[in-house]
Parts: structure tokens; sequence; C-alpha cells
């Protein structure tokens, strides 16, 4: 099992704001870190995956960083828009293992 | 394209009765397929996974129990649920593409155990 933490749990912010948020994971056996977007009562939505230190993702307005050495990933959104308002997941997986071990979630609203 | 089905989309049982979840995949072959549950105030816990027919990896010992009959379907199923059994539970399929295996999900059942 791997101990995938996310931070902060909860964040309100206004709409036009940025704002970022972190995950963590060990970094040893690292092979890849996964983005998700999930609004309530709909699926999971995957935006991003990671493989190498180093790697910066972008999609649209929201964009996401690696650092497999320390063991973290940010996540970042500009200019932030109600229809952002969501949870994001991060989850990664092991060299040479199907699983994906979750964390917690952060729960973003972004308030117009 | 890939789509991915479950059903039902909410489920209210009562404590002691039996459970099955389906989740069916169309559009691809072979998938790793994938159970998961999230409990109230918790992340997304792996419960089950299966690389084929007949393959099934239980990731925690629990009330449950999984089924793949057919390539593309996955049943989740119990005997006699529990109150700790209610929680959102998620199907999802992988694939090997360019070295790279993503995870795409269902649009999941609620299940709530009273």
């Amino acid at each position: 099992i791997l101990n995938v933490e996310q931070s902060p749990q909860s964040l309100h912010v206004q709409e036009g704001d940025s704002t970022n948020f972190t995950c963590s994971f060990p970094s040893s056996n690292f092979y890849a870190l996964h983005w998700y977007r999930w609004e309530t009562a709909k699926s999971p939505e995957a935006l991003f995956v990671m493989t190498l230190n180093g790697d910066e993702k972008k999609k649209g307005r929201i964009s996401a960083t690696l650092n497999t050495k320390e063991g973290y990933s940010y996540l970042y959104i500009k200019g932030s828009q109600p229809e952002d308002s969501a949870t994001y997941l991060c989850a990664c997986n092991r060299g040479g293992a199907n699983n994906l071990f979750f964390g917690t979630g952060t729960r973003l609203t972004v308030i117009p | 394209s890939q789509t991915i089905h479950q059903w039902p989309a909410t489920l209210v049982q009562p404590v002691g009765s039996p459970l099955s979840l389906e989740c069916t995949v169309e559009g691809t072959s072979n998938p790793n397929l994938y159970w998961y549950r999230q409990a109230a105030g918790r992340g997304l816990q792996l419960l089950f996974y299966s690389v084929g027919i007949g393959q099934i990896s239980s990731e925690v010992p629990q009330n449950l129990s999984a089924s793949r009959p057919q390539d593309r379907q996955f049943i989740l199923s119990s005997k006699k649920l529990l109150l700790s059994d209610s929680g959102f539970y998620l199907c999802a399929w992988s694939v090997l593409a360019g070295g790279r295996r993503e995870q795409f999900f269902g649009p999941g059942t609620r299940l709530t155990v009273l």
C-alpha cells in the first residue's frame, strides 16, 4: 500500500483567483502520478498522468508539476471559475503494479 | 470509443441482505478491471482488481467478493451486507497504451445500508 496525501482537504476561493494544492507520495520505486477531477454525481475525469521528474503538464487553465525525488506534485488552477468546483484526486502507482493508490482529495469550491 | 456502465446508480439495502453490483465495459478488449469504494469522509480505496476472466485480486479483507465471468463484465457481491459497507462504489478499467496504464471510471453506485 502506498501512502498518498493531499492538502488542503478543502479550499474556498473567489472567482478569478488562482490556486494550487499538493499531493505527496513515497518517492521510492515511483512509476506514475495521476490527477483526476471529480465532480459530484459524475465519474472521476482523468486530467494528467506524469512519470518523469520535472514533468509539467497543462490543460487550459489547469497545470501540474512533478518532483519524483522529493515525492510531491502540485496542481495549479489559474483564474478559477465556478465550474472548476470539484474534488481533485491524485493517485500513484509503483513500477510493475496495476493498482492506483489515491489520496483523500482536495475539495475546491469557487465562489462566484 | 470506450464506455463503462454501472448499475444501479443508487441502492438502499437492509443490513444482512445480499448485494450484486454490475459493471460492463464496451469498446475495448482484455482490460484490467477495478472496484473502488469511497466511504464517508475517506479517500478512494481499491477493493478488487482483475487482469482477466476468472482472475481476481483482493486488496483488503472484507465482507465483499468480486467475480469476472466475461472479459468485459465485473461483478461486486456480498452475501450479507454490513452497515460499514455503505459508500460510493466505482468501477474502473484500464489498458496499457504507450507504456502507460491510465484508469477510466464508471458513473458509480451509491449504496446505503440501513
